[in-house]
């Protein structure tokens, strides 16, 4: 059974710094890894969609990197803003479900 | 473009009552359809996935079920809810093919009291 694990589960840091999210997972074999963004009693908004082939994806001041054969990825966040405090997921898709990990709480301060 | 609709935003019933949420997809066909919960301090658990009318899977025994009555509507139900179905619900769709990624619906607070 796929087991994901992010670290740190929660996270606070001032306006500006640049801060990376870690996503670990047990079953090499994916097809697929998505981050997703959360905010207090939302959806899930996709952040970024790496395939098993590739190594990282970019959008705007994020950046997800995929290492599959160690099992993880990290997602980078750049000039941090107060407008990116949200839960960050990460999950991995094996088969047709996506296999969450708790997500990492982020807090920017101004 | 690709939307998901989910509705209603929140929800109180009482034990016992039935339960019935509904997702719709628009913009696109043949669409894998996913209803997944949320509860308080647990991460994301997939209840049911579609991939075609008719067609539904269920990855956790519960007191729930869904339907796929047309090709771009998913309907999770209960006969008679427990509080322990408390939690947020979330619709999601994807395309047909693994190296799809998933777009999740705005969710459903759903408090059993």
């Amino acid at each position: 059974k796929q087991e994901v694990t992010q670290i740190p589960a929660a996270l606070s840091v001032p306006e500006g710094e640049n801060l990376v999210l870690n996503c670990s997972f047990t079953d090499s074999a994916i097809y697929n890894l998505q981050w997703f963004r959360q905010d207090p009693g939302k959806g899930l908004t996709s952040l970024l969609l790496i395939q098993s082939s590739q190594r990282e994806q970019t959008s705007g001041r994020l950046n997800a990197s995929l290492d599959k054969s160690s099992g993880r990825s990290t997602l980078y966040i750049a000039a941090s803003q107060p407008g990116d405090s949200a839960t960050y997921l990460c999950a991995v898709r094996g088969g047709y479900a996506l296999n969450f990990g708790k997500g990492t709480s982020l807090l920017v301060t101004p | 473009s690709q939307t998901i609709h989910q509705w209603p935003a929140t929800l109180v019933q009482p034990v016992g009552s039935p339960l019935s949420l509904e997702c719709t997809v628009e913009g696109t066909s043949n669409p894998n359809l996913y209803w997944y919960r949320q509860a308080a301090g647990r991460g994301l658990q997939l209840l049911f996935y579609s991939v075609g009318i008719g067609q539904i899977s269920s990855e956790v025994p519960q007191n729930l079920s869904a339907s796929r009555p047309q090709d771009r509507q998913f309907i999770l139900s209960s006969k008679k809810l427990l509080l322990s179905d408390s939690g947020f619900y979330l619709c999601a769709w994807s395309g047909q093919g693994a190296n799809y990624g998933y777009t999740f619906g705005s969710g459903t607070r759903l408090t059993v009291v």
